[in-house]
C-alpha cells in the first residue's frame, strides 16, 4: 500500500524567509507527484506537477523536487510572504493504484508578517 | 474558464437521510473525482469517473455511489448517513484520467 508522509504537520515561519516543505513516498514506482495549496474553507489549489521522468519544476517562488530514489519531494518557497499562509499537501500517483492521487496529511504554514 | 463547481456548498442532514452532492467539471474536463476530508483521515480518493464509467473507487462502503452523465457532470451519493460521513467532499476534474487534478471548493456536509 503506498503511504505519503509529511512532516513537520505545522510551521512558522518569519517573512522574507526561504523555506523547504517535504513529502515522503513509500513506493518507488511513482507515475506523477503533485503540490497543492488549501486555504481554510476551500479547495485544493494546484501548484506544481513534476512527472516521474523529471527532476524539478518551477513556477515564480516556487520550486519542487523529486527524488524516487529516495522516496522524497520537497517544495521550496523562496522569499516568503503572509500571504503564502496555508496547508500544502503533496499527493502521489503510482503505477499499481490505477493512477489514483494518494495523499499526505499536509503541512500547515503560517508566515509572520 | 469556469472553475470546477460544487453544490451544494453546506449541507447539513441527520442520521439515516441520504444525500446526493454535485459536481460541475472545467468545460472541456472528461475525468471527474472525489475525494472525503476529515481532521482525522485527511484526504481519502472516493472515486473517479470518465466518460460516464467508473474508472477507479477507493476503500468506502457500498453507501457511497456516483455517477457521470454525458456532459460530464457528475454527483456522488451518501445513503443512510451516519455521523462519520461528516466531511468536505471534494471533486476533482482533469482531461483525462492521470492528468492534472483541478479541485472546486467542496461540499461541507454535516451530519446531526
Amino acid at each position: 500500500k503506498q503511504e505519503v508522509t509529511q512532516i513537520p504537520a505545522a510551521l512558522s515561519v518569519p517573512e522574507g524567509e526561504n523555506l523547504v516543505l517535504n513529502c515522503s513516498f513509500t513506493d518507488s514506482a511513482i507515475y506523477n507527484l503533485q503540490w497543492f495549496r488549501q486555504d481554510p474553507g476551500k479547495g485544493l489549489t494546484s501548484l506544481l506537477l513534476i512527472q516521474s521522468s523529471q527532476r524539478e519544476q518551477t513556477s515564480g517562488r516556487l520550486n519542487a523536487s523529486l527524488d524516487k530514489s529516495s522516496g522524497r519531494s520537497t517544495l521550496y518557497i523562496a522569499a516568503s510572504q503572509p500571504g503564502d499562509s496555508a496547508t500544502y499537501l503533496c499527493a502521489g500517483r503510482f503505477s499499481g493504484s490505477a493512477r489514483q492521487l494518494t495523499f499526505g496529511s499536509g503541512t500547515q504554514l503560517t508566515v509572520l508578517p | 474558464k469556469a472553475g470546477v463547481t460544487q453544490t451544494p456548498r453546506y449541507l447539513i442532514k441527520t442520521r439515516g437521510q441520504q444525500v446526493t452532492l454535485s459536481c460541475s467539471p472545467i468545460s472541456g474536463h472528461r475525468s471527474v473525482s472525489w475525494y472525503q476530508q476529515t481532521p482525522g483521515q485527511g484526504l481519502q480518493f472516493l472515486f473517479e469517473y470518465f466518460s460516464e464509467t467508473q474508472r477507479n473507487k477507493g476503500n468506502f462502503p457500498g453507501r457511497f455511489s456516483g455517477r457521470q452523465f454525458s456532459n460530464s457532470r457528475s454527483e456522488m451519493n451518501v445513503s443512510t448517513l451516519e455521523l462519520g460521513d461528516s466531511a468536505l467532499y471534494l471533486c476533482a476534474s482533469s482531461l483525462e484520467v492521470g492528468q492534472p487534478q483541478h479541485f472546486g471548493d467542496g461540499t461541507r456536509l454535516s451530519i446531526l
